[in-house]
């Protein structure tokens, strides 16, 4: 079985500041893919970044960054220059194969831009 | 390129009742997932079709059941609703049912069971 804990229900950043979401993990397959996805108010989820378990190199697209400690199983959103428009539900998620290839969410994280 | 789109956007039904939903998946894309996402939880997935085929299935009970049309589209039907049932239902594709490929989702479809 896979699992995704998200131990922060709600953040809060200022208006371009930095922020860092967590997010553990558990797998007991040696190649899987995490994910980060955000969800706005109009609920599409949107995928903000990927990083394979594979690569130790950490993620990075633009603004947005993972801190990746496989050892750990520990798997970090880190938001730079917090955007009005960042604001949204993070959701991490876990995609280990197997026999099918779904996505195992956490529970969220609720971020909030304040201007 | 066209996106994930999903039917109805809202949907009211009450307990007994039977649901379809719709979803077109990405051009492209010959897989697709539902998740249900109940209100304030992260989506859990229900089943997964690849190539018209069931090709994984979460812990939802039978009367949830899908299809997969040769253009790649798919339905989620659920049988006999209940109330628990009420929740954003997502539909997302991809390209292949393998785990590095990415799943774009559709907006959901509320569903409101009374």
């Amino acid at each position: 079985a896979q699992t995704v804990t998200q131990s922060q229900p709600e953040m809060s950043v200022q208006e371009a500041e930095t922020v860092t979401l967590s997010c553990t993990y558990d797998t007991s397959e040696s190649d899987y893919y995490l994910f980060w996805y955000k969800q706005p108010p109009s609920r599409q989820m949107i995928l903000v970044i990927r990083q394979e378990a594979y690569k130790q190199q950490n993620a990075t697209e633009n603004r947005f960054s993972v801190n990746f400690q496989k050892a750990a199983k520990s798997f970090s959103l880190k938001i730079s220059d917090s955007q009005l428009g960042d604001a949204a539900m993070y959701f991490c998620a876990l995609n280990s194969g197997g026999s099918n290839y779904k996505l195992t969410f956490g529970k969220g994280t609720l971020l909030t831009v304040n201007p | 390129e066209t996106g994930v789109t999903q039917s109805p956007t809202h949907l009211i039904k009450t307990r007994g009742q039977q649901v379809t939903l719709r979803c077109s998946s990405q051009s492209g894309h010959n897989t697709v997932s539902w998740y249900q996402q109940a209100l304030g939880q992260g989506p859990q997935f229900i089943f997964q079709y690849y190539r018209e085929e069931e090709n994984g299935r979460g812990n939802f009970p039978p009367r949830f059941s899908g299809l997969q049309f040769p253009n790649y589209s798919s339905e989620l039907n659920v049988n006999a609703l209940e109330l628990d049932d009420s929740a954003l239902y997502l539909c997302a594709s991809s390209l292949g049912g393998v785990s590095k490929n990415i799943q774009y989702f559709g907006a959901g479809t509320r569903l409101s069971v009374l």
